[in-house]
């Protein structure tokens, strides 16, 4: 069982480059969400999704998008990025509801 | 978005010392309170889910309680030891948009030996 796995796991974009992220969770979990998280603001939701083709904004969702046509992968696309979407991203999946399980993170500098 | 608040935002424990903090939140529409435990340069890991008024929950020396009348949780530590050294979330589930959390900004804690 890997868990929860984020590609890529660190990532260097130019201003006005577009790139997506990918989630992958292996324990066959209907939620899966988007976090950012940012020096002393702790980890903010950006989007998520409560089942295969579905998605719905979060806390911070403006200039992201997001796909969940599989039921185990959860794609965030930046496209066009800017130095503010520097961040560490998050992952996450849960069981309806239930303890979210993380992956390891995705670190993304804007430049 | 939830109003969740987490206090203290950081202290200081002597390896042995027992310790607690508060995460306090909107009572109306609870579902769920989380706990998640982040250690540094590693991902959130849950610690527990609570549901009803009056829970509490153990895993080894930290515990937690639920009040979800008033709003606000509890988690304690005893004996912390060095392994404990982390920023400990809190996350509450409102049913006006189940499945998503609102986390806290967390407490960090850091065990001295």
């Amino acid at each position: 069982n890997a868990g929860v796995t984020q590609t890529p796991k660190f990532r260097v974009l130019k201003t006005g480059q577009s790139m997506t992220l990918l989630c992958a969770q292996d324990m066959n979990h209907e939620y899966m969400y988007w976090y950012r998280q940012d020096p002393g603001m702790g980890l903010r939701l950006i989007h998520y999704s409560v089942g295969e083709g579905t998605t719905a904004k979060g806390e911070v969702p403006d200039g992201y998008n997001v796909s969940r046509l599989k039921k185990q992968n959860f794609l965030l696309g930046l496209e066009s990025a800017a130095p503010s979407q520097t961040s560490v991203y998050f992952c996450a999946s849960s069981d309806r509801g239930d303890e979210q399980y993380f992956g390891p993170g995705t670190r993304l500098t804007v430049t | 978005i939830l109003n969740v608040e987490q206090s203290p935002q950081s202290l200081h424990v002597q390896e042995g010392d027992s310790t607690n903090f508060t995460c306090s939140f909107p009572s109306s529409n609870f579902y769920a309170l989380h706990w998640y435990r982040w250690e540094t340069a590693k991902s959130p890991e849950a610690l527990f889910v609570m549901t009803l008024n009056g829970d509490e929950k153990k895993k080894g020396r930290i515990s937690a309680t639920l009040n979800t009348k008033e709003g606000y949780s509890y988690l304690y530590i005893k004996g912390s030891q060095p392994e404990d050294s982390a920023t400990y979330l809190c996350a509450p589930g409102n049913t006006d948009s189940w499945g998503k959390l609102q986390f806290g900004a967390g407490t960090q804690v850091v065990v001295t030996p």
